[in-house]
């Protein structure tokens, strides 16, 4: 059962476009949802997190929208860089249960020039 | 750099044999968990171990096996390998307790090839 669900599997902008990601989860006790990025070769490595307390959280750039009566979050990449190019996951835990997380599929963005 | 080390970095086994992936925490963690990523996946939960038991594991056989050390380092043992093994073996460390964030942080992953 995949218990969080990303969309799209892949993206491609234009330089100083938004990246947007979208995933949805079913499991109403995750109470605990970071965005990784993985470049090839490498381990995700944390870009931001969200808790429900929250409808949304800004770094810079990037930006975490949470609706929890629609199980849904995204994360905006503002003026996107061929640097973020990168492969990018949600994730999600249930922090009474050992913080396991549960990823998404993974989203493969690419940013043109 | 997330301070998380994993060795070996690449390691080719056959079919049946055993393996043994090595993890060192952050400084200051005190709880590593393991994932096995697939390619073009997303990483899988294996298990967690918190002082040194192992404190979840997701839906991976008993050759899949753990130990963590006094000093919170980790290794991940599996058995009797399967082509369907092959992967990359992520291990991310945290803090779990009164200062618990929540965050795992993870290191470069060991790539396992099962032929």
């Amino acid at each position: 059962q995949q218990q969080v669900k990303q969309s799209p599997q892949s993206l491609i902008v234009q330089k100083g476009g938004i990246s947007i990601i979208n995933c949805a989860y079913e499991n109403t006790a995750f109470d605990y949802f970071p965005w990784y990025q993985q470049f090839p070769g490498k381990g995700p490595a944390l870009l931001i997190a969200i808790r429900p307390d929250v409808s949304e959280k800004k770094e810079g750039r990037f930006t975490i929208s949470f609706n929890k009566s629609a199980k849904q979050f995204s994360l905006h990449i503002m003026d996107s860089q061929p640097g973020d190019s990168a492969t990018y996951f949600c994730a999600a835990s249930d922090t009474g249960t050992a913080s396991k997380l549960t990823f998404g599929t993974g989203t493969r963005l690419q940013v043109t020039l | 750099e997330t301070g998380v080390t994993q060795s070996p970095t690449h390691l080719i086994k056959t079919r049946g044999q055993q393996v043994t992936l090595r993890c060192s925490s952050q400084s200051g963690h005190n709880t590593v968990s393991w994932y096995q990523q697939a390619l073009g996946q997303g990483p899988q939960f294996i298990f967690q171990y918190y002082r040194e038991e192992e404190n979840g594991r997701g839906n991976f056989p008993p050759r899949f096996s753990g130990l963590q050390f006094p000093n919170y380092s980790s290794e991940l043992n599996v058995n009797a390998l399967e082509l369907d093994d092959s992967a990359l073996y992520l291990c991310a460390s945290s803090l779990v307790g009164a200062s618990s964030t929540d965050t795992q942080y993870f290191g470069p992953g060991t790539r396992l090839t099962v032929l």
